[in-house]
């Protein structure tokens, strides 16, 4: 089946303590993409890649970093997590410039 | 102001009814629009894609694209329980794999 997959779906974790969330697509796509989503301000892109090892920053930006060493992998990487970082995160990827993003699961971060 | 703008509704139907949803934007260069159907707990699911003016028919579903308005809208004819979910609008000027931009979702409710 072709997906978008996360992991993990659920994280609990503490200020301070880095934490990655992983992204994986099975179809081959060349562009993939991180959104935040919270209440009241939608979703937000905060990084996007272009190709491996091509990456720039989206909206929102500050407090994360991404890699992309694989074509199939996107991880997000939250060195320091803040509580401000807690919200809903999207991985999307999706073939060429053109026709919508495919979006995965979600994950739902809380930093205390 | 966003540029990109939505009501977030809820907007509660009866069963059969026609739903009209619709966004505003204030990006010129916009020539990329999409609609996304989020339910509860997951991941958006692209339902529209319209490259630059006109309408597209999928179904019940028309989307429809006026650049000199800078609005889009969706209709959904023949309105189910089971399209009870929020919409989310998107649009992008450099292609949908890079920036894209997303209104805050509409909710709507349609009921038996």
């Amino acid at each position: 089946e072709a997906q978008v997959t996360q992991n993990p779906r659920y994280l609990i974790t503490v200020t301070g303590k880095k934490l990655t969330v992983t992204c994986s697509q099975n179809m081959n796509h060349e562009y993939m993409s991180w959104y935040r989503q919270d209440p009241g301000l939608g979703l937000r892109q905060i990084y996007y890649s272009m190709n491996v090892e091509v990456t720039d920053k989206g909206d929102v930006p500050e407090g994360y970093k991404v890699s992309r060493k694989e074509k199939r992998n996107f991880p997000l990487i939250l060195e320091s997590p803040s509580p401000n970082q807690t919200s809903l995160y999207f991985c999307a990827s999706s073939l060429g410039l053109a026709g919508g993003p495919v979006f995965g699961p979600g994950t739902r971060l809380t930093v205390l | 102001q966003k540029e990109v703008e939505q009501d977030p509704g809820p907007l509660s139907v009866p069963e059969g009814a026609i739903v009209s949803l619709n966004c505003t934007y204030s990006n010129s260069a916009f020539q990329y629009f999409m609609w996304y159907r989020q339910y509860s707990r997951k991941g958006p699911e692209l339902l529209m894609y319209t490259y630059s003016s006109g309408n597209k028919e999928d179904g019940r579903f028309t989307a429809q694209v006026d650049k000199s308005s800078k609005y889009i809208s969706l209709f959904i004819r023949d309105s189910q329980p089971s399209d009870s979910a929020t919409y989310l609008c998107a649009m992008s000027a450099t292609g949908t794999a890079s920036k894209l931009t997303f209104g805050t979702g509409t909710r709507l409710q349609v009921t038996l």
